[in-house]
């Protein structure tokens, strides 16, 4: 089983479209959380923390649930360059080894 | 502020030539990441330094593959002997780990990576 899994996608949405992805991990000692986006041959970018209270930055909203080792991110009214694949990561229970474990992505295609 | 670099951009080698890659991480950023993404696949974690000390190696595939950093700044990725399964993008990664705790300390950002074609 992978450490981090991720629906691959491609998820198709129109613009203006609110859209979810989910995460799931193994490990439940797991303890820090992201999402980066990654563009097409592009580097990884930090989107945003996780944090267990949830937390939102303009139209978009992370949801972590240790009890499920479940993670989401919620995208609202969405635009065209929004348009990425978007990288569930966590860190391991290690804080020896502060590597990030990073799921496959889920691709997100905006449509016009 | 600048961020990570990293150099060549692209790398074209023989198989078994050996290849040097570069990385600069962002200035006062003490821990610096290598990882690897093959075509189609994940991020695959390498090498992590915490200043010039490399506490965590275990993702090295393999004793053709070594990396030091020197003055806590930049750093280079050695692969000696190159196969064509070496082929993918490096990234390098740097982060500030704080003492406060939280997801603030692994925080990393990433350089443009480097990619590697071995024919």
């Amino acid at each position: 089983r992978k450490e981090v899994e991720q629906d691959p996608g491609p998820f198709n949405v129109p613009e203006g479209a609110t859209v979810a992805f989910n995460c799931t991990y193994s490990n439940s000692a797991s303890q820090s959380f992201f999402w980066y986006r990654q563009d097409c041959r592009k580097e990884p970018k930090l989107l945003m923390s996780v944090y267990s209270s949830g937390n939102e930055d303009g139209r978009f909203t992370a949801q972590l649930n240790r009890a499920s080792q479940y993670i989401s991110l919620l995208i609202r009214d969405s635009k065209l360059s929004d348009s990425a694949t978007y990288l569930c990561v966590v860190t391991g229970p290690d804080t020896g080894r502060r590597a990030l474990t990073f799921g496959s992505g889920t691709r997100l295609q905006v449509q016009p | 502020g600048a961020g990570v670099s990293q150099s060549p951009s692209n790398k074209v080698t023989e198989k078994g030539k050996d290849v040097e890659l570069r990385c600069d991480p962002i200035s006062g950023h003490t821990a610096l990441y290598w990882y690897r993404q093959s075509l189609g696949q994940g991020l695959e974690f390498l090498i992590y330094f915490q200043g010039n000390s490399a506490p965590d190696k275990s993702g090295l595939p393999s004793d053709r593959f070594s990396a030091e950093r020197t003055g806590g700044s930049v750093s280079t990725l050695t692969i000696q002997r190159t196969q064509q399964e070496d082929s993918a993008v490096y990234l390098c990664a740097s982060s500030q780990p704080g003492t406060s705790g939280g997801n603030h300390n692994y925080e990393q950002y990433f350089g443009p990576g480097t990619r590697l074609t071995v024919t």
